[in-house]
Formats: C-alpha cells, sequence, structure tokens
C-alpha cells in the first residue's frame, strides 16, 4: 500500500528564516510526486510535479527535491504570505492509475 | 487557464433535499475528479472521469451521483445526504489519468442539517 508521512506536522518560523518541508513516501513504483499548497477554505494550488530522483524544481522562493525515499520542499526567505497547508501527494506506476495519495499536509505559519 | 471553477461557493440543505454541485474547466482536460475534504484532513478521492466515462468509484454511498454530461463539465447530485457528509468538495481535472498534475477548484462548502 502506497503511503505518504508529512513532517514536521506544523511550523512556525520567523519571516526571513529559511526551512524545508519533509515528504516520505513509499509506493511500488513512482509515476509522479506531487506539492499543492492550500489555503484555509480553498482547492488546493498546484506548485510542483517531481518524476525521478535528483530531479529540482523552483518557483520563486520554495524549491522541491526529489530522492527515491522522500521529497523536500526548501523554503527561503518566507514572507507571511507563505502561510499555509502544504501537501504533497505520489501517485503510483500501477493501479488506479490517476488516483493521488496524499499526506496529511504541514502548515506553516510565518511571522512577520 | 488553469482555472477550474465550481457551483454553489456554499449550500446548506436538509437531510431530504436533493442538490447539485457544478464543476467546469476549459483546459481541455480529459480526466476529472471529485474529492471531499474534512477539516485538517487530505482531500480523499471519490469518482474519477476518463474520457467522460467514469472508471473510479472509491465505494462512495449511493446518496452521491457524479454525472459527466460533457468533456467539460462534472456535476455531483447530492441527495438524502447525512450531517457527517457535511465538508469541502473539491473538484479537480488533469490532462489524463497517467501521471499529470491535477489542478482543484476553489470547492463547494457544504453543510448539511
Amino acid at each position: 500500500e502506497d503511503q505518504v508521512t508529512q513532517s514536521p506536522e506544523a511550523l512556525r518560523l520567523q519571516e526571513g528564516e529559511s526551512s524545508s518541508l519533509n515528504c516520505s513516501y513509499t509506493v511500488s513504483g513512482l509515476r509522479g510526486l506531487f506539492w499543492y499548497r492550500q489555503d484555509p477554505g480553498k482547492g488546493p494550488e498546484f506548485l510542483f510535479t517531481l518524476y525521478s530522483a535528483g530531479e529540482e524544481k523552483e518557483k520563486e522562493r520554495l524549491k522541491a527535491t526529489l530522492t527515491k525515499k522522500e521529497s523536500f520542499l526548501h523554503i527561503t526567505a518566507p514572507k507571511p504570505e507563505d502561510s499555509a497547508t502544504y501537501l504533497c501527494a505520489v501517485q503510483a506506476l500501477s493501479g488506479a492509475n490517476s488516483k493521488l495519495t496524499f499526506g496529511k499536509g504541514i502548515t506553516l505559519s510565518v511571522r512577520p | 487557464d488553469t482555472e477550474v471553477t465550481q457551483t454553489p461557493k456554499h449550500l446548506v440543505m436538509g437531510m431530504t433535499n436533493k442538490k447539485s454541485l457544478k464543476c467546469e474547466q476549459h483546459m481541455g482536460h480529459r480526466a476529472m475528479y471529485w474529492y471531499k475534504q474534512k477539516a485538517k484532513k487530505p482531500p480523499e478521492l471519490m469518482f474519477v472521469y476518463s474520457y467522460e466515462k467514469l472508471s473510479i468509484n472509491e465505494s462512495v454511498p449511493s446518496r452521491f451521483s457524479p454525472e459527466c454530461p460533457n468533456s467539460s463539465l462534472l456535476n455531483l447530485h447530492l441527495h438524502a445526504l447525512q450531517p457527517e457528509d457535511s465538508a469541502l468538495y473539491l473538484c479537480a481535472s488533469s490532462q489524463d489519468r497517467a501521471g499529470n498534475e491535477q489542478f482543484f477548484g476553489p470547492g463547494t462548502r457544504l453543510t448539511v442539517l
């Protein structure tokens, strides 16, 4: 069974204090790993797709990396508007190949 | 345009009511999804439509009935719901079923009294 574990559950940062969010996964074969940002009461907003170990993607203050067991979302010099829940999801090569297995999310709060 | 729209934004219904949630995308995507999300939990997949045919039903109770009238529209018909069905209902779409990112709509906040 595919599993995704995100840590920590919650993270409080001071504005400008860089950090990383972790997503550990077990999957029979990885088709893709996805990062989303979700604000309260809103739908998840797509951030990145990673397909193979060693791959990296960047967008503004965010950088996502992937190994064979985990992915990191690095946040450089965060601002209060980066406060949100960050969701990681994996899609397996086998089985129902459109199904995403989500982690429980990491709630990030950035204080001014 | 990477927008998925959903109506209504909020819905309050009694347990005997019949209502429908609507979802629309104009990205030419051929896979569309319904998810249910409870507070502080990740989204849970309910249904997947691929090329306008139902391809996945995650053992959802029959009081939820999906419909895909065409490649741009997805409906979720609701009947005889229970208070525990209160949640944020999310629609998503992707280019096809395999390996493509899913784009989510803003959701419908459903309250069942």
